[in-house]
């Protein structure tokens, strides 16, 4: 069975600043989809970025980005010049190729300082 | 497009009452996945429905069971609740278009918050 696991259960980082989620996860399978999710206080998921596991490059969505290292089972969120905003639960996410079931991490609370 | 609605948003119940909770996706999208969130388990995969028919099942009792309607509207039905059943529970919807690498994404909704008595 798939497991994703996120090791840091808070981060904080100063407003402007950099902050980095890490994320790993287990699978014998060689294609694969990755994302994370943000969850605010308001408790809505919101997508943030995804990874196709096939493709080497990583994703970015303006101020946020991904390091997929597959041979290490590891996927990080970079969040680049962190807004107040950008304080939620991050949740890391694997996907398999067929089928639509997600294996979530246990989350990351982060915590932005003015 | 409209996003992913769920209700009601809030439900308080009391120990072997039954529930149902009922969740609309956004338009044009034909799965739909159900998630609970504790604070113990984090986000654990219910089950998944798409074109009416349960596709995937996770780890739960069977007093957990959905069902998916032909417009893609799904219900989520909890029978004999515990008080281990309070949790926030979440839908969410995915295009579900065909091919092994679909880049699917599931877009959640706001949840509804379940608590039992």
């Amino acid at each position: 069975a798939q497991t994703v696991t996120q090791s840091q259960p808070e981060m904080s980082v100063q407003e402007a600043e950099t902050v980095t989620l890490s994320c790993t996860y287990d699978t014998s399978e060689s294609d694969y989809y990755l994302f994370w999710y943000k969850q605010p206080p308001s408790r809505q998921m919101i997508l943030v970025i995804r990874q196709e596991a096939y493709k080497q490059q990583n994703a970015t969505e303006n101020r946020f980005s991904v390091n997929f290292q597959k041979a290490a089972k590891s996927f990080s969120l970079k969040i680049s010049d962190s807004q107040l905003g950008d304080a939620a639960m991050y949740f890391c996410a694997y996907r398999r190729p067929s089928g639509n079931q997600f294996y979530f991490g246990t989350g990351t609370s982060l915590t932005v300082i003015p | 497009k409209a996003g992913v609605t769920q209700t009601p948003r809030y439900l308080i119940k009391t120990r072997g009452q039954q529930v149902t909770l009922s969740c609309s996706p956004i338009s044009g999208h034909r799965s739909v996945s159900w998630y609970q969130q504790t604070p113990g388990q984090g986000l654990q995969f219910l089950f998944e429905y798409f074109s009416e028919t349960q596709r995937n099942k996770g780890n739960f009792p069977g007093r957990f069971s959905g069902r998916q309607f032909s417009n893609s509207r799904s219900e989520m039905n909890v029978s004999t609740l515990e008080l281990g059943d309070s949790a926030l529970y979440l839908c969410a919807s995915s295009l579900a278009s065909s091919g092994l690498l679909s880049t699917d994404t599931q877009y959640f909704g706001p949840g509804t918050r379940l608590t039992v008595l």
